[in-house]
């Protein structure tokens, strides 16, 4: 596609149940991460998945987090029970190679634990 | 751990001045990359300007330039005449061997 994908981009889901965020990365891009963005704050890294190798999963806060990249594509964010504090905007963002590349963004999935 | 801070969480300014914004870094890393990110009301976030740590000469893209100090560990931005649809929260990222980690941003305004 022209460009990074995120689906839905708002989700409103009750305490206690599990959501899925989808990413479709720009095609041929090898490099994708997950970020989370609290209202009017910073990007809190949470995830990075690089070519064949092994995830970076050192950002994800509680095991109630988890992500997968299918075929070196698509990526989905689960988050399972959620809280109200994972209330917060999730960025996804792709680039070429990974390492010192310009990322490109999607618009992001709107998450709101009610 | 590499760590990204920004000290000036709002910037406002008038429209055609000229605007810095401030960043500095922590790293025990000597090839690095830094780069600013720009983010609308849209929330889309748009790469603004890049520097590679091993180049000595500021990068500059059109009214933006940076100010890059590496033994300082700072990078700032600076806005030449500045218009209202550089109204946007900006981000200083920096990259070494490991992911991408962002500061906490400058929400700036540019005012008419």
């Amino acid at each position: 596609g022209a460009g990074v994908s995120q689906s839905p981009s708002n989700k409103v889901t009750e305490k206690g149940k599990d959501v899925e965020l989808r990413c479709d990365p720009i095609s041929g891009h090898t490099a994708l991460y997950w970020y989370r963005q609290s209202l009017g704050q910073g990007l809190e890294f949470l995830i990075y998945f690089q070519g064949n190798s092994a995830p970076d999963k050192s950002g994800l806060p509680s095991d109630r987090f988890s992500a997968e990249r299918t075929g070196g594509s698509v990526s989905t964010l689960t988050i399972q029970r959620t809280q109200q504090e994972d209330s917060a905007v999730y960025l996804c963002a792709s680039s070429l190679e990974g390492l010192n590349e310009k990322l490109f963004f999607g618009s992001g999935t709107q998450l709101s634990v009610l | 751990a590499q760590t990204v801070t920004q000290s000036q969480p709002e910037m406002s300014v008038q429209e055609a001045e000229t605007v810095t914004l401030s960043c500095t870094y922590d790293t025990s890393e000597n090839n690095y990359y830094l780069f600013w990110y720009k983010q609308p009301p849209s929330r889309q976030m748009i790469l603004v300007i890049r520097q590679e740590a091993y180049k000595q000469q500021n990068a500059t893209e059109n009214r933006f330039s940076v100010n890059f100090q590496k033994a300082a560990k700072s990078f700032s931005l600076k806005i030449s005449d500045s218009q209202l649809g550089d109204t946007a929260m900006y981000f200083c990222a920096y990259q070494g061997a490991q992911k991408l980690v962002f500061g906490q941003g400058t929400r700036l305004t540019i005012n008419p």
